[in-house]
């Protein structure tokens, strides 16, 4: 079976600049998580849905990030402006269903220069 | 507030030898999962093994297992026989809502571990 498919691979823009992530959940599962990692701040959870519903979007830095789950096979993690700061490595992460207790399977993650 | 504490930022490993990775975690759940993950320098971020907390039996997957004392609410990651494929960064995970259907995982800080020749 495919894993998570996350695309692009990277991601070299300059500041500004509209930023689209995608991902591709694992067919049949019903959960799916963006995080961001950096150095300085490690694994962040930025937004998760459950059912293609966002349950929790505390992590969303601020107005400039925004994400869709359109449907159960696919979501967008949207930058817009993007700045700097926003360079890290992006990851998509779904789970199937049985809650919390079972694993989370990640993409490969999407790495993001902003210049 | 549930926490997961990684408290050895970086280790080094002989290769063949034996290196146990130490996590504590606080949570007043009964009921739940524990997770380690593996981040090799290829970035993707690999199950590596997974605990019942009600299970008193500790969980192994061939060269990996776990320490998982629940009243110290410790779960350690040994791993037997290290092999240089095993260099990555290690994630002792939790989840947030112990064990519902909605709720995510709680990461740890990372260890990371070098294997050496």
């Amino acid at each position: 079976d495919a894993g998570v498919i996350q695309s692009p691979r990277h991601e070299v823009t300059e500041m500004g600049q509209e930023v689209t992530l995608r991902c591709k959940p694992i067919s049949g599962h019903n959960s799916l998580f963006w995080y961001r990692q950096t150095m300085m701040r490690g694994l962040e959870l930025l937004i998760y849905f459950n059912n293609n519903v966002p349950i929790d979007d505390s992590g969303m830095p601020e107005d400039r990030f925004s994400a869709k789950m359109p449907n159960a096979s696919f979501s967008t993690l949207k930058i817009q402006p993007s700045e700097p700061r926003d360079s890290a490595v992006y990851f998509c992460a779904s789970r199937g269903t049985g809650g919390s207790n079972q694993p989370q399977h990640f993409g490969d993650g999407t790495r993001l220069s902003i210049l | 507030a549930q926490t997961v504490t990684q408290s050895q930022p970086e280790m080094s490993v002989q290769e063949a030898e034996t290196v146990t990775l130490s996590c504590t975690y606080d949570t007043s759940e009964n009921n739940y999962y524990l997770f380690w993950y593996k981040q090799p320098p290829s970035r993707q971020m690999i199950l590596v093994i997974r605990q019942e907390a009600y299970k008193q039996q500790n969980a192994t997957e061939n060269r990996f297992s776990v320490n998982f004392q629940k009243a110290a609410k410790s779960f350690s990651l040994k791993i037997s026989d290290s092999q240089l494929g095993d260099t990555a960064m290690y994630f002792c995970a939790f989840p947030s809502a112990g064990g519902g259907s909605q709720g995510n995982l709680i990461f740890g800080k990372g260890t990371k571990l070098s294997v050496k020749p």
